[in-house]
């Protein structure tokens, strides 16, 4: 069954810490993806990176930096968490198919910044 | 930012109802649509990719139509489950961009047994 897997389910960060989310995924696709989640809005878009070494800014990239040094990793950096980052965090990947393949998911980290 | 919009934003139903919901998006540059269902504590599932005006999809109870030129797709559910409770996304991907999707913000549904 191919998979992403989202290293933590849930974290909670105190102000000011740098906080890295990890996401892995085994189905050798060429494009990940970070979004958020809160309530009351649509996924938004944080980062998204084509390849290895590779990356773009989504819709809401301010507080956030990434980090792709594998093809199967692709991991999200709050460089110092603040309480408005608190969210659900997806990682996603696909193949370089401009959009005609859905989407893969992982569950998602819930991350409490206090 | 691409207008995404999805409604109703949620629903309660009773098992043994269908019911169905619509994602509206722009009427130009149209390239794709994906739905996907998200359960509570899972990852969201997708369930269809539909690329043409006049496309149905179909996938057990539920299916799918598409509108391209006034920019609509409807989400179907014959005889709701109580299994059949999640969210449901939609997300629009234009020909004039990046090729990334924008994702409306859900329809939640609740069957009830």
């Amino acid at each position: 069954d191919v998979k992403v897997t989202q290293s933590s389910r849930y974290l909670v960060k105190r102000t000011g810490e740098k906080v890295f989310l990890e996401c892995v995924q085994d189905m050798d696709h060429e494009n990940m993806f970070w979004y958020r989640q809160d309530p009351g809005l649509g996924l938004r878009l944080i980062y998204f990176s084509y390849d290895v070494k590779m990356k773009e800014k989504g819709d809401i990239p301010e507080g956030y930096s990434v980090s792709r040094e594998k093809k199967e990793r692709f991991s999200l950096i709050l460089e110092s968490a603040s309480t408005n980052q608190t969210s659900m965090y997806l990682c996603a990947s696909s193949l370089q198919s401009r959009g005609l393949y859905g989407y893969t998911f992982g569950s998602g980290t819930r991350l409490t910044v206090v | 930012i691409l207008n995404v919009e999805q409604s109703p934003q949620s629903l309660h139903v009773q098992e043994g109802d269908s019911t169905n919901f619509t994602c509206s998006f722009p009427s130009s540059n149209f390239y794709a649509l994906h739905w996907y269902r998200w359960e509570t504590a899972k990852s969201p599932e997708a369930l269809f990719v539909m690329t043409l005006n006049g496309d149905e999809k179909k996938k057990g109870r539920i299916s799918a139509t598409l509108n391209t030129k006034e920019g609509y797709s409807y989400l179907y559910i014959k005889g709701s489950q109580p299994e059949d409770s999640a969210t449901y996304l939609c997300a629009f991907i234009s020909s004039g961009g990046s090729y990334i999707p924008t994702f409306g913000r859900g329809t939640s549904l609740i069957v009830h047994p």
